[in-house]
């Protein structure tokens, strides 16, 4: 167990629809990371944030937002599904903002769009 | 912004035998280099790092070696077992620059 929490563990949905991930950071963990990993893909870094502030974008398509929460909690939002956002989407925390540290993963969200 | 090669893609070694990974860099100001594993459906789990201040780490059957004036490193695996068959991802950073990984190597270890 990493202590990083996401849910829903599996999202099923159509196209042109909108879901929400969401992601709590280990205790302690300031920054949230989220990535896409494709069917037999890497991992695509899409977005940080530390203490609420978006920190880093990567990836992210302009219909996919984010934010971080006072609780540090994190949401990733995606909308206008295409069959083409399918995908394992996994977040991860580290301690502060700095990228130069370990970062812990949580078991993701399998995101299916029919 | 850092470009990280990995190779091979994929690794077939027969049980006991070791497995190599080699990964490359781009940008010489990169310090941070972790290793993930990953099995199949699972999350990516962080199973070493090392700093560009040190040029080798061990940890049991698991060591990494870097080469900072080459810019690769690489993850060895000695004695494998069935358990050590997973995707492997590199990865690296520096302080400022986001976490860029490798595209994967899948080891299978045959019994």
């Amino acid at each position: 167990d990493s202590g990083v929490t996401q849910t829903p563990k599996h999202l099923i949905t159509a196209t042109g629809q909108r879901v929400t991930l969401r992601c709590s950071p280990r205790s302690g963990d300031l920054s949230v990371y989220w990535y896409q990993q494709s069917l037999d893909q890497g991992l695509q870094f899409l977005i940080q944030y530390y203490n609420g502030e978006e920190r880093a974008k990567g990836n992210i398509l302009e219909r996919f937002s984010a934010q971080q929460f006072p609780d540090l909690h994190s949401e990733l939002n995606l909308s206008s599904l295409e069959l083409g956002d399918s995908a394992l989407y996994f977040c991860a925390s580290s301690k502060d903002s700095n990228s130069n540290q370990p970062q812990h993963f949580g078991d993701g969200t399998r995101l299916s769009i029919l | 912004g850092e470009n990280v090669e990995q190779h091979p893609s994929t690794l077939s070694v027969q049980e006991g035998d070791s497995a190599v990974i080699k990964c490359t860099y781009s940008d010489s100001a990169s310090n941070y280099f972790p290793w993930y594993k990953q099995e199949l459906g699972k999350r990516p789990q962080l199973i070493i790092d090392i700093r560009s201040n040190v040029g080798e780490k061990k940890d049991q059957r698991i060591a990494v070696t870097l080469n900072k004036t080459a810019k690769h490193f690489s993850l060895h695996i000695t004695e494998t077992q069935p358990e050590d068959s997973a995707v492997y991802f590199c990865a690296a950073s520096s302080f400022r620059d986001k976490l860029s990984f490798g595209a994967g190597t899948t080891v299978t270890v045959r019994a």
